[in-house]
């Protein structure tokens, strides 16, 4: 079966250190999307692509950045860990369909606690 | 200022106790709004998918319908195994998703 996968589920790390979480889809899908979630804020779009090569920025992107050299795969980095990006992260998939009801599959989370 | 909230915060119901969440957006241009449900230390799991006033979609016990301002998703004699966070999406464009903060639900048998 199809799923996306994220690693590690859990990390903790210090302030100012990179930190990189992985992401990986077997769905085939062009779009792929990194989240994070706090109380009382629901989810907010850090980075997203649209395929191999396509990066763009979403509401929050501020010390982070993606790349994506294949279809499979998005990793998220955190270029200077901060205590204000702890949080739980999530990535996303979503296949392309010219914009309208594009429905995204959802990794099982990674809580990361930056100290 | 596009704009997702969903209400209540938090919901208890009885088991058999029918119910609905709602979930009203304020956005221009809207091309599909999506519910989802969250369990604890899991990621949304996709329920539904409605793109115009009027449509409506059924699973088991639930039930989404959509007007130009809102949607509801109608609970229909819940089960505790229906206790979940629910979360309401909204598309505007390409690579504008706006969340809400969810509605967690709790089924008391």
């Amino acid at each position: 079966d199809a799923e996306i996968t994220q690693s590690p589920r859990h990390k903790i790390t210090e302030t100012g250190r990179q930190v990189t979480l992985a992401c990986h889809q077997t769905w085939n899908h062009n779009n792929m999307f990194w989240y994070r979630q706090d109380l009382g804020h629901g989810l907010r779009l850090i980075h997203y692509s649209y395929g191999v090569h396509d990066t763009n920025k979403g509401e929050v992107s501020d010390g982070y950045s993606v790349s994506r050299s294949n279809t499979e795969d998005l990793p998220l980095t955190l270029e200077s860990a901060a205590s204000s990006q702890t949080s739980v992260y999530f990535c996303a998939s979503s296949d392309l369909t010219g914009g309208f009801g594009e429905t995204q599959y959802f990794g099982p989370g990674t809580r990361l606690l930056v100290l | 200022e596009d704009q997702v909230t969903q209400s209540p915060e938090a919901l208890r119901l009885q088991e058999g106790e029918s119910s609905s969440l709602n979930c009203s957006y304020t956005v221009s241009g809207l091309r599909g709004l999506f519910w989802y449900r969250q369990d604890p230390g899991k990621g949304p799991e996709f329920l539904f998918t409605l793109y115009s006033a009027g449509e409506e979609k059924e699973k088991e016990r639930l039930k989404a319908t959509l007007t130009k301002k809102e949607s509801f998703l109608h609970i229909t004699a819940p089960k505790p195994e229906d206790s979940a966070t629910y979360l309401c999406a909204v598309q505007v464009n390409f690579n504008k998703f706006y969340f809400g903060s969810g509605t967690k639900l709790n089924v008391k048998p």
